[in-house]
């Protein structure tokens, strides 16, 4: 079936450091890619989303990169900052009739001042 | 406030109990969505709703039965549930189910079985 692969499961970085965290997914007909924080006790908020139909994507210190043909996508957080501490969460949609999102495991990211 | 709100926030219920958790969305969407966050494993999706018509369930059991009376008002009703069904559960909503369209969580409701 449809799967989603996240690493790191944790990631402890200093504060201004960059943090990476990649997926894996198994559907080639996956056409969106969301990238989900989720605060301790706080619900999932869509952070930055890509589509199939480009490389990468920017806003501020977060980006997003898309590799197709090996079906994994990465979060990069530059200029790490401690608000920036929660969990993340990937996931892929192939779209159509039920926007059926499979999520990552999550990544725990803690950034140390 | 993302205007999806989700109550109660917490329950603790017993096997034998039936209960019911209620999600409500603000946001003129037209689709809802049931997960389940379990420690240590993936959002797992319970149930689609676009339109008001159930469009996927992805192999839940009986005991969670979902209703949505209309696309701004999401329920799942539980009863003799087991302990392994501890989790947070969160309704989402977006503006259909159909393309890649974003997905509005609420705050989730925090169930224990005992």
């Amino acid at each position: 079936g449809e799967n989603v692969e996240q690493h790191p499961s944790t990631l402890s970085v200093q504060e201004g450091d960059s943090a990476v965290i990649k997926c894996t997914y198994s559907d080639s007909a996956s056409n969106y890619f969301p990238w989900y924080k989720q605060e301790l006790g706080k619900r999932p908020q869509l952070i930055i989303d890509i589509r199939s139909n480009v490389g990468e994507k920017k806003d501020q210190r977060i980006a997003v990169t898309l590799n197709k043909t090996a079906k994994h996508f990465s979060l990069h957080i530059t200029e790490t900052q401690p608000e920036d501490s929660a969990v993340y969460f990937c996931a892929a949609s192939r779209g159509g009739a039920t926007n059926k999102l499979i999520f990552g495991t999550g990544t725990l990211l803690a950034v140390q001042p | 406030e993302t205007g999806v709100t989700q109550t109660p926030r917490h329950l603790v219920m017993g096997m034998t109990n039936k209960k019911s958790l209620k999600c409500e969305q603000h946001l003129g969407h037209n689709a809802m969505y049931w997960y389940k966050q379990s420690a240590k494993k993936p959002l797992e999706l319970m149930f689609v709703y676009n339109f008001k018509e159930q469009t996927e369930n992805n192999s839940v059991p009986s005991r969670f039965s979902p209703e949505c009376p209309n696309s701004s008002h999401l329920f799942l009703h539980l009863h003799t549930l087991q302990p392994e069904d501890s989790a947070l559960y969160l309704c989402a909503s977006s503006q259909d189910s159909g393309g890649s369209s974003v997905a509005f969580f609420g705050q989730g409701t925090r169930l224990t079985v005992v």
